[in-house]
C-alpha cells in the first residue's frame, strides 16, 4: 500500500540553525501538506500546497517558514532560524484530487531545538 | 480557540463492547469531518469521513454519525477489539468540493480497550 514517507525520523538541532525536513508524498497525490503537534497538544495546521504554490497557511506558518517541491517526488518545509518553542513532531501529509478531504500522513519527523 | 473539541481525554472500553467517541465543532463552514486514529510514535492514520450532507457513514466495525443541527459527531466502534487501543483525533474541514484545505483537529481522546 503507498505511504507518505518523511525523513529523518529524529533531528536535532541548535537554536538560531537552519533545517530542512523532507517528505515524499505518495506518488499520484497532488495536494500536499504540512502539519506539527506540540508535546501534549493537538495537531496543529501548517501550510498546503497545490500546483507549485501555497495553497493556504496558518498564521503558525510566518515568515521563517518555507516549502517547496524542489523535484517532482520530494516536499520539504524549511525553518529558517529555528526557536525553542519550533521543537514538535512535524507531519507532511498528502491527498488526491478525487477525494482532497482524505488527507494521508507520514510518520513524522521529531524535531528537537536545544 | 477551540473549534474542534473532544472533551473526553480518556475512555476506557471492554473488549468486545461498544466504543462511541464525541465531537464537537463550533465553525458553521465545516462541512467535512474525519476521524483518524493515532499510535504513539506514528503519523495519524485515517480511519473515515463523513460530508456534511450526510448524517451516517459505515465501513466495517466503525460508523460515524453526524448531527449538524447539533455540530455534534461521534464515532462508534464495534465491536471493540484490544488493536483499536489509540489516540483518536477528530478533525474537519472546509470548502466543499475538496481543494488543499488544512484541516482542524481536535485535542484526541485516547482509548483503551481491556480485555
Amino acid at each position: 500500500e503507498p505511504e507518505v514517507t518523511q525523513t529523518p525520523s529524529h533531528q536535532v538541532t541548535q537554536m538560531g540553525q537552519e533545517v530542512i525536513l523532507r517528505c515524499v508524498p505518495i506518488s499520484n497525490h497532488l495536494y500536499f501538506y504540512w502539519y506539527r503537534q506540540i508535546l501534549g497538544q493537538k495537531v496543529e495546521f501548517l501550510v498546503s500546497f497545490y500546483n507549485n504554490e501555497i495553497s493556504e497557511k496558518s498564521e503558525i506558518f510566518d515568515d521563517q517558514f518555507s516549502v517547496e517541491r524542489p523535484d517532482g517526488s520530494n516536499f520539504t518545509l524549511k525553518i529558517r532560524s529555528t526557536k525553542l518553542e519550533d521543537s514538535a513532531m512535524y507531519f507532511c501529509a498528502s491527498s488526491d484530487p478525487t477525494s482532497s478531504h482524505e488527507q494521508f500522513f507520514g510518520p513524522g519527523t521529531r524535531l528537537t531545538v536545544l | 480557540d477551540q473549534q474542534v473539541k473532544q472533551n473526553s481525554p480518556s475512555l476506557s472500553v471492554q473488549e468486545g463492547r461498544i466504543s462511541i467517541l464525541n465531537c464537537d465543532y463550533t465553525n458553521s463552514m465545516f462541512d467535512y469531518f474525519l476521524w483518524y486514529k493515532k499510535y504513539p510514535a506514528e503519523g495519524p492514520t485515517f480511519l473515515i469521513s463523513i460530508s456534511s450532507i450526510k448524517d451516517k457513514n459505515e465501513d466495517g466495525r466503525f460508523t460515524v454519525f453526524l448531527n449538524k443541527s447539533a455540530k455534534h459527531l461521534s464515532l462508534h466502534i464495534v465491536p471493540s477489539q484490544p488493536g483499536d487501543s489509540a489516540v483518536y483525533f477528530c478533525a474537519a474541514s472546509r470548502g466543499a468540493g475538496g481543494g488543499a484545505d488544512g484541516l482542524t483537529f481536535g485535542k484526541g481522546t485516547h482509548l483503551i480497550i481491556q480485555p
